[in-house]
C-alpha cells in the first residue's frame, strides 16, 4: 500500500472551510484514497473515499489531483465538533480490507 | 451508528492474568478486526477475522489470540497480560469493503 504524508496539525475558524491535504506520490492505479477521523476518546469514523474523481457526501468533499499524487479533504463549514485527528489512507484490492493508520492531522476548529 | 459494542469498556488487571475482551455486532458483517491504540503509534491491527473460525494476524499479534465461533462475536484474549499491553483496544467491522465501523473502545490497564 502507498505511503501517505499529512501535516501533523492545522487550525481552522468555526464556520470556515477546512482543507486537509494528503500526499500519496507512490499511489498505484488500483488504489483508493480513504479518509477517516477520530474524535477524542472515540473510535475512528469513516468519512469518504475516492479513486480518481472528486467525491462529495454529507460530511465532506474529496478532491484528488489529476496525477493522483495528492488529495484534499474539505469540510465546507467546520464546527467545533469537527475537531479531531484526520487520517488519509491509501488502499487497493487484495488488502483484505486491513487499514493502516499513520499519525494523521490534528484539526483544531477554533470559535 | 453501526451496531457494535465492546465489553468491558474499562478493565484494570494485574500482570500475568488472562484477559478476554469481547466485540459484539448486530450487523451480520463478515469482517471483524481488533486494533490497539497507543500514544505515538496511532492504531495498529492486532488480528482480524474474515468469517466464522477464519482469522489471521495483523502487525502486532504477539501475545494475543482471537476466536470467532459466531458471526456476531469476536473475542480477543491476552493469555498472560503484560504492562506493555496497557492500551485502548478498538474493534471494527466491515461488510467486505474498506469502510470500517468502529466500536467505542476498551481501556485496559495492566499493573
Amino acid at each position: 500500500d502507498a505511503k501517505t504524508t499529512q501535516p501533523p496539525s492545522m487550525d481552522c475558524a468555526e464556520g470556515r472551510a477546512a482543507n486537509l491535504p494528503c500526499n500519496h506520490s507512490t499511489i498505484s492505479g488500483n488504489e483508493y484514497v480513504y479518509w477517516y477521523r477520530q474524535i477524542h476518546s472515540q473510535g475512528p469514523q469513516y468519512i469518504i473515499h475516492g479513486l480518481k474523481n472528486n467525491e462529495t457526501n454529507e460530511m465532506a468533499s474529496l478532491i484528488i489531483t489529476e496525477d493522483r499524487k495528492s488529495s484534499t479533504l474539505i469540510l465546507p463549514h467546520a464546527t467545533l465538533r469537527d475537531t479531531a485527528v484526520y487520517y488519509c489512507i491509501v488502499l487497493g484490492g487484495g488488502s483484505n480490507y486491513k487499514l493502516t493508520f499513520g499519525k494523521g492531522t490534528l484539526l483544531t476548529v477554533n470559535p | 451508528d453501526a451496531g457494535i459494542t465492546q465489553s468491558p469498556r474499562h478493565k484494570v488487571t494485574e500482570t500475568g492474568t488472562p484477559v478476554t475482551l469481547r466485540c459484539h455486532q448486530t450487523e451480520n458483517h463478515r469482517y471483524m478486526y481488533w486494533y490497539r491504540q497507543d500514544p505515538g503509534h496511532g492504531l495498529r491491527l492486532i488480528h482480524y477475522s474474515y468469517g466464522v473460525k477464519d482469522t489471521d494476524k495483523g502487525e502486532v499479534s504477539d501475545g494475543y489470540s482471537v476466536s470467532r465461533s459466531k458471526t456476531e462475536d469476536f473475542l480477543l484474549t491476552l493469555e498472560s497480560a503484560t504492562s506493555s499491553q496497557t492500551s485502548v483496544y478498538f474493534c471494527a467491522i466491515s461488510a467486505g469493503t474498506n469502510e470500517q465501523f468502529f466500536g467505542p473502545g476498551t481501556r485496559l490497564t495492566v499493573l
